[in-house]
């Protein structure tokens, strides 16, 4: 069965810190989808990055980094550098081939303070 | 921009009333919609997945006589949450897919019932 956990409930950090937020996921599925999303206190869903499971290449995008390591199941974000804005909820997601489904992780709260 | 509209955004309604929710797809043709509900503080849970021209698929546990579901049109599905009680209280998204592509949501709807 599809699972998707993210262990850090909450965190807090100071601007300025660099901070990862942990994505580990169980899946049978030899092709898959992982996803992150922001939701800030507004609620809406704020989609980051997609990596398929046969691209397990790092990706960077300014501020943001993903490390997706399949040997230990895990899609791994950080924020460099983190402000303030960076502060909302992340979702981690698992969704099988066809994106029929999505399974989501409890989500990380990060507080970034000034 | 938003490509998937959710209306309304907020909606308080008494005890017992029916709340209509719409979700469209703006500039693309969804033959799938899907469904989240979001308790505070809690990770998104798929409700149902809404395909155009035929019945809902709901999850194990969602009453589909509680929580209905018309996609009417490949732009258009709506959730209606007949009788609603406060425990209904939620934050509700929905998602559209199209062909090969993330998922995108839309700004979800809190509702409480008082």
């Amino acid at each position: 069965a599809q699972k998707v956990t993210q262990a850090q409930t909450e965190i807090s950090v100071v601007e300025k810190e660099d901070v990862t937020l942990d994505c580990v996921y169980e899946t049978r599925d030899t092709t898959y989808y992982l996803f992150w999303y922001k939701q800030p206190p507004s609620g809406e869903l704020v989609f980051l990055i997609r990596r398929n499971s046969f691209d397990e290449q790092n990706e960077i995008s300014g501020r943001y980094s993903w490390n997706f390591q399949k040997s230990t199941s895990s899609f791994n974000f950080t924020i460099t550098a983190s402000q303030v804005v960076d502060s909302a909820v992340y979702f981690c997601a698992l969704s099988e081939n066809n994106f029929n489904k999505f399974y989501f992780g409890s989500g990380t709260k990060l507080n970034v303070k000034p | 921009g938003a490509v998937v509209s959710q209306h309304p955004s907020r909606v308080i309604c008494k005890s017992g009333t029916s709340v209509k929710i719409e979700c469209r797809s703006l500039d693309f043709q969804a033959t799938t919609m899907f469904w989240y509900r979001q308790f505070p503080k809690q990770s998104l849970m798929l409700m149902a997945t809404s395909n155009e021209g035929s019945k809902a698929t709901y999850e194990q546990g969602v009453e589909k006589d509680k929580f209905l579901i018309n996609h009417a049109s490949l732009t258009l599905s709506t959730l209606t949450v007949t009788s609603a009680h406060p425990e209904d209280s939620s934050f509700y998204i929905c998602s559209a897919r199209n062909t090969n592509a993330p998922l995108h949501f839309g700004n979800g709807t809190r509702l409480t019932v008082t």
